[in-house]
């Protein structure tokens, strides 16, 4: 059974650019969140989708949105770079009930030049 | 913001059990106990949760005590490939909504 993908793993922008990552989940998953790790605030939630809706989000500015797809695909989109936006994005699948486990990808490392 | 409280950092001998705290000082009534570790550069890897009971399954045990504000995760055999951050997370219905702190960093020296 494949993992989480998530395309690409590594990407280089400039600041003013805009990005959008892509997450494939694990076979039969509906739920899809995404993570921002950085050295300095550690690992973030972001916002999760469910079933094409989001579900919960989190104290990000509105230049990060998000979206799934009916295959349960999600991208997420980071728009006007900031240096500041530098970091490993993660996204977790997962069925999307209660008390159950997160699987990861492996990430996107995003530098903002 | 996490809710959970653990040391930064932790080392043990290889071969020897790992025993990892963590507090929940928060911790609701319908709120699972959630264990993760990441290992550099990788995407954090589940290890195991409860709710009230003790949990054991082929990478750890979990020890939670009765009233649920701390448990306690063990590695009964620490090797060198065990060593990684270790996650404690407290979520409930929410559960993708998952709030990591900054873990304990375990090292497991020969």
């Amino acid at each position: 059974k494949a993992g989480v993908t998530q395309t690409p793993r590594y990407l280089i922008k400039t600041r003013g650019q805009q990005v959008t990552l892509s997450c494939s989940p694990i076979s039969g998953h509906r739920s899809v969140s995404w993570y921002q790790q950085t050295p300095g605030q550690g690992l973030q939630f972001l916002f999760e989708y469910f079933s094409e809706t989001q579900r919960n989000k989190g104290n990000f500015p509105g230049r990060f949105s998000g979206r799934q797809f009916s295959n349960s695909r999600s991208e997420m989109n980071v728009s006007t770079l900031e240096l500041g936006d530098s970091a490993l994005y993660l996204c977790a699948s997962s069925w999307g009930q209660w008390g159950e486990k997160l699987f990861f990808g492996s990430g996107t490392q995003l530098s903002v030049l | 913001d996490a809710k959970t409280t653990q040391p930064p950092s932790m080392d043990c001998a290889e071969g020897r059990a790992a025993n990892l705290p963590c507090n929940h000082s928060t911790i609701s009534g319908n709120e699972y106990v959630y264990w993760y570790r990441q290992i550099h550069s990788q995407g954090p890897q589940y290890i195991i949760h409860g709710l009230k009971n003790n949990e054991t399954n082929e990478m750890a045990s979990l020890i939670i005590t009765e009233d649920r504000k701390s448990s306690t995760l063990i590695l009964p055999h620490a090797t060198l490939r065990d060593t990684a951050v270790y996650y404690c997370i407290d979520a409930g219905y929410n559960n993708n909504d998952m709030r990591f702190g900054a873990g304990t960093r375990l090292t497991v020296k020969p």
